[in-house]
């Protein structure tokens, strides 16, 4: 069964430091997504992508993030200057079709723990 | 926010009882989903149900649609120590949106 993976699993780093979190999802989905999970507790929507740019993002997806697929397969998040407020599970996820065309279904990938100490 | 609110919480039950948990949302959705996810892993997905379907089943799972008033409700039959997980459930409007989720406990 297809999967999509994210890379690294987890990640310590610095506050003010730069990270960035990797993911491969399903060939042939269309729409890419990152969702944040901190500490066990809801999943919050960061941003949509589909076409080579940001269909939707949420208010927490401000300047300190960015998005990127560099190359056909991997779709990364960048966080630019991490704070402790940062830690957090990130999950990539990807899907056929977006939310306005149809009974689309997200395939995500197990996450990326990032602790900023 | 086009969140869904899941209800309750926490729900913990002894193996075979069942298992309802509830959401309700906010606006007008295409499609209703629930996801699983288990303890540090990414989310799971169980069951999708249309806009314009009241009831659906899949296996022990039952989920209900009420659009008059935004809510879902989400059926474990039988239930069994691997359901253990917590249970969301996900609106698509504008984008995919999750709600808090309900931490369900399966005592053996």
């Amino acid at each position: 069964e297809p999967e999509v993976t994210q890379t690294p699993s987890h990640q310590v780093t610095q506050m003010g430091q730069e990270v960035i979190l990797r993911c491969v999802p399903i060939s042939n989905h269309l729409y890419f997504y990152w969702y944040r999970q901190i500490l066990g507790q809801k999943v919050e929507f960061l941003v949509s992508f589909y076409n080579n740019e940001i269909s939707e993002k949420s208010e927490i997806f401000d300047d300190q993030f960015s998005v990127e697929r560099p190359d056909g397969s991997n779709f990364t998040l960048k966080i630019r200057s991490t704070k402790l407020e940062d830690s957090a599970m990130y999950f990539c996820a990807s899907s056929k079709g977006g939310p306005r065309s149809g009974a689309n279904v997200l395939t995500f990938g197990a996450g990326s723990r990032l602790t900023v100490l | 926010s086009q969140q869904g609110e899941e209800d309750p919480q926490a729900l913990s039950i002894q193996e075979g009882e069942n298992a309802t948990m509830n959401c309700s949302y906010k606006t007008s959705i295409n499609n209703l989903q629930w996801y699983r996810q288990n303890s540090g892993r990414g989310l799971v997905h169980l069951i999708l149900i249309r806009s314009n379907e009241r009831e659906k089943h899949s296996g022990r799972l039952r989920v209900t649609l009420d659009t008059s008033k935004k809510s879902s409700s989400l059926l474990i039959t039988a239930s069994r120590a691997a359901d253990t997980a917590s249970y969301f459930c996900a609106t698509d409007v504008d984008q995919f949106y999750f709600g808090t989720g309900t931490s369900l406990t399966v005592i053996p």
